[in-house]
């Protein structure tokens, strides 16, 4: 079945250091791929979408592009800040056809950002 | 617009009690689904629906029922609580998945003991 893997956490990183967070899936055709964030205590945002391959998904500074021969969605930024500390989720979900009502999470990354 | 509204945010229940977390949404959105987030294991779909009165099983759907008699609500009903069902509960709306994602409710922190 479809499935998703990032990078397993925590992550903690300095103020205005760039961010990687890896993702890869698993899917038998052709997905559309998210991020979204959790704060601590709150229910998850979307924060950036990809519907096609080569498409580029960004939001507050964060990017991530679609790539279907790596099968990857990486979410990248280039200088993060105290107020992205969060728990950062991978999902997918099938276009037309397939199990198109649902959404196939990771397992989610602890992001920690220290001043 | 409010959004995706759940009720309550913190409930505790004893073993083999029931009850029902609400949901409802103004969005006029046709998909809506109940996920569990569990520490290490990600969100997971318990039940799900693709308009009124159409509802299916997701993942870990043992123990919930649902019903979705208007586009608005989507109550999830815990028929004999046990402590594997402690968790936390989002609920979430959309237009259309595959372009749009999910929106999600800010989530119900179920204790049982």
């Amino acid at each position: 079945g479809d499935s998703v893997t990032q990078m397993e956490g925590p992550v903690t990183l300095s103020e205005e250091a760039f961010l990687t967070i890896n993702c890869t899936y698993t899917a038998t055709g052709y997905p559309s791929l998210f991020w979204y964030v959790q704060y601590p205590g709150e229910g998850l945002q979307l924060l950036l979408k990809a519907t096609k391959a080569d498409d580029k998904g960004s939001n507050k500074g964060f990017e991530a592009t679609y790539r279907k021969e790596t099968t990857s969605f990486h979410l990248e930024k280039g200088s993060v800040q105290v107020s992205d500390s969060a728990v950062y989720f991978c999902a997918l979900t099938m276009g037309s056809g397939g199990s198109n009502y649902k959404l196939t999470f990771g397992k989610g990354t602890l992001l920690t950002v220290n001043p | 617009n409010a959004g995706v509204t759940q009720t309550p945010k913190f409930q505790v229940l004893k073993t083999g009690q029931s009850m029902t977390l609400q949901c409802a949404q103004d969005m006029n959105h046709e998909y809506m689904s109940w996920y569990r987030q569990d520490p290490g294991m990600g969100l997971r779909l318990i039940h799900y629906s693709v308009g009124a009165g159409i509802t299916d099983q997701g993942e870990v759907p043992n123990g919930y029922n649902v019903s979705r008699s208007t586009t608005e609500d989507f109550p999830l009903r815990l028929l004999s609580a046990a402590p594997s069902q402690t968790s936390v509960y989002f609920c979430a709306s959309s237009p259309g998945p595959a372009k749009n994602g999910y929106t999600f409710g800010s989530g119900t922190r179920l204790t049982v003991v």
